[in-house]
């Protein structure tokens, strides 16, 4: 069964550097996402993608965020400065569909750990 | 705004016990909802969906029902497993977005 694939598991990274989360979608889906988990709390909507173009993103998903399709199969998140609480299990998923009823399929995550 | 919410855990139940975790949920419209699981180690896994009232959905001998009428979307399995050890989310979805309750830690002893 196709799978999303995330790179790496686990990242750390000293307060202030740059990170870039790696993603494969599933290869026919068109669109893709990235949420957060920090340690004991929900797991959090960050942006959705589609057409080369962010379709929506939440309130947390400010400058210091952004996303990339860089070529046909690869979907990264780039923290530009990162802070401590950034530091959280981040989650990429893609689906063929956004309407509601079409279900989204996650990667294992990468551990982000701002020292 | 939309939410979700789930039963406190940690649920601890013996093998082939009988589960319910119960989540309601309080939304503007009718958003589709979802039950996904995440095992040790593992990332979020899609376990069942329904997209409408008095949809039925199952899998692996988990299932819940959409009910409008309560806001509810209480998971159940009729025996469980030491295998069936996991978290599991809860989740609303009108478009892009899923939105997740806290999830439930479910432990099972043989």
């Amino acid at each position: 069964e196709p799978e999303v694939t995330q790179t790496p598991s686990h990242q750390v990274t000293q307060m202030g550097q740059e990170v870039i989360l790696r993603c494969v979608p599933i290869s026919n889906h068109l669109y893709f996402y990235w949420y957060r988990q920090i340690l004991g709390q929900k797991v959090e909507f960050l942006v959705s993608f589609y057409n080369n173009e962010i379709s929506e993103k939440s309130e947390i998903f400010d400058d210091q965020f952004s996303v990339e399709r860089p070529d046909g199969s690869n979907f990264t998140l780039k923290i530009r400065s990162t802070k401590l609480e950034d530091s959280a299990m981040y989650f990429c998923a893609s689906s063929w569909d956004d309407r509601g009823n079409q279900p989204q399929h996650f990667g294992d995550g990468t551990r982000l750990s701002i020292l | 705004g939309d939410s979700v919410t789930q039963m406190e855990g940690p649920v601890t139940l013996s093998e082939e016990a009988f589960l319910t975790i119960n989540c309601t949920y309080t939304a503007t419209g009718y958003p589709s909802l979802f039950w996904y699981v995440q095992y040790p180690g593992e990332g979020l896994q899609l376990l069942l969906k329904a997209t409408k009232a008095d949809d039925k959905g199952s899998n692996k001998g988990f299932e819940a029902t959409y009910r409008k009428e309560t806001t509810s979307f209480h998971l159940e399995k009729g025996s469980v497993q030491v295998s069936d050890s996991a978290v599991y989310f809860c989740a609303l979805k009108f478009q892009a977005a899923l939105i997740f309750g806290k999830g439930t830690t479910l432990s099972v002893s043989s």
